[in-house]
């Protein structure tokens, strides 16, 4: 089955701790993207990659990180620095062709108490 | 810069009524134009899409116009559903960025038995 994977669904964190959200795809896409949802204010992109070993920064990227090691992986590490970390976070990736319609995984709820 | 703006929700109706959720865009290139839907807890799902002027998308009974002279891609459907209760979003993609999707705050519906 070719999907988009995010593990776990849930997540809960202490404040103060880093946490790194887990992102797969077997669907042989380029691009890859991260977006935070908050109740009310849409998606926000967070961080997107192209390619391996490449990423740019989104509208909200401050208190993230991200890497593109493998085309299938791209993993989200929310970190201290990001104030308000409890959000819905969603994964996508487009196959990079001129119609950039997005395949969205899941999604992992982050709660950070 | 690009944006699509769209009906603010929540929109509740009765089952069988007929839906429409506006939606119009700027962009400074040639969009494409998508619908997507997302239901309680999920990542999203491509509804519909239409990639030039006058071409019209249709899914599951959804119904969408790319309109160049009103720069509007409205949603329809004859009949809802409760299995319709979804939020729904608005999105373009401009190859004049070619990186992003834009995405609409998103219209919350409500569908009443």
């Amino acid at each position: 089955d070719g999907g988009i994977t995010q593990s776990p669904k849930y997540l809960f964190r202490k404040e103060g701790q880093n946490v790194t959200l887990s992102c797969e795809q077997n669907l042989n896409h380029d691009a890859m993207y991260w977006y935070r949802q908050d109740p009310g204010q849409g998606l926000r992109l967070i961080y997107y990659s192209q390619i391996v070993n490449d990423f740019q920064k989104g509208d909200i990227a401050e208190g993230y990180s991200v890497s593109r090691e493998k085309k299938e992986s791209f993993p989200l590490t929310v970190t201290s620095a990001q104030k308000n970390p409890t959000a819905f976070y969603l994964c996508a990736t487009t196959p990079g062709t001129s119609v950039y319609e997005q395949y969205f995984g899941p999604g992992t709820r982050l709660t950070v108490t | 810069g690009d944006s699509v703006t769209q009906m603010e929700g929540p929109v509740t109706l009765s089952e069988e009524a007929f839906l429409t959720i506006n939606c119009t865009y700027t962009a400074t290139g040639y969009p494409s134009l998508f619908w997507y839907v997302q239901y309680p807890g999920e990542g999203l799902q491509l509804l519909l899409k239409a990639t030039k002027a006058d071409d019209k998308g249709s899914n599951k009974g959804f119904e969408a116009t790319y309109r160049k002279e009103t720069t509007s891609f409205h949603l329809e459907k004859g009949s809802v559903q409760v299995s319709d209760s979804a939020v729904y979003f608005c999105a373009l993609s401009d190859l004049v960025w070619d990186d992003k999707i834009i995405f609409g705050k998103g219209t919350r519906l409500h569908i009443l038995p």
